[in-house]
């Protein structure tokens, strides 16, 4: 059975950090790229960041960039995204998500439960 | 950015009725679209990516249609289990999200 768990989340100052953590099983973590996708209170969804299986491309909404930064370990199965210099409007749930298509970009067939980052003073 | 718009942002419909939504993409995505169902307090749920490809044990009732800058959900006869929030997902450059269409009981 495949299980995405995410973790990491909580109540952070503006400005400050955090990193999230996502770890991974019941498939071949190392062959699908993998994604960070967030939901704002009572919002729609927004795509974050992905990372290919190697972890050698990596792409992100330009809200972050250079702000935020993905990784990942095949070793452990696990995904991580480091957030830095966060902003109220980071606020929501952060869910880790993957592709159906080994190697290649399609939609999200199994998604964590999602972490809330909050970003309040 | 490519930009994904969901018409209409509500769509009122009875039990046992066809529902219609439709997502547009601001410049061609090709086949690269997907539509997920989200209900309150869960996590999206795949339904169709390549824009006709049903994902893994999604009923028949949900079929997807359309490519270039045109899609289409269509649920043949809304059962109970479907009034949730649905959104359009392109794939092509990198990834965006339409606003979503809620699909709420008439």
């Amino acid at each position: 059975e495949v299980q995405l768990v995410e973790s990491g989340g909580g109540l952070v100052q503006p400005g400050g950090s955090l990193r999230l953590s996502c770890a991974a099983s019941g498939f071949t973590f190392s062959s699908y790229w993998m994604s960070w996708v967030r939901q704002a209170p009572g919002k729609g969804l927004e795509w974050v960041a992905n990372i290919k299986q190697d972890g050698s491309e990596k792409y992100y909404v330009d809200s972050v960039k250079g702000r935020f930064t993905i990784s990942r370990d095949n070793a452990k199965n696990s995904l991580y995204l480091q957030m830095n210099s966060l902003r109220a409007e980071d606020t929501a749930v952060y869910y880790c998500a993957k592709v159906t298509i080994p190697d290649s970009w399609s939609g999200f067939d199994y998604w964590g439960q999602g972490t809330l980052v909050t970003v309040s003073s | 950015e490519i930009v994904m718009t969901q018409s209409p942002a509500t769509l009122s419909v009875s039990p046992g009725e066809r529902a219609t939504l439709s997502c547009r993409a601001s410049q061609s995505v090709s086949s690269n679209l997907a539509w997920y169902q989200q209900k309150p307090g869960q996590a999206p749920r795949l339904l169709i990516y390549g824009a006709s490809t049903r994902a893994t044990g999604i009923p028949a009732r949900f079929s997807g249609s359309g490519s270039g800058t045109e899609f289409t959900l269509t649920i043949s006869s809304l059962q109970s289990e479907d009034f949730a929030v649905y959104y359009c997902q392109q794939y092509n450059n990198p990834f965006t999200f339409g606003p979503g269409t809620k699909v709420d009981i008439k």
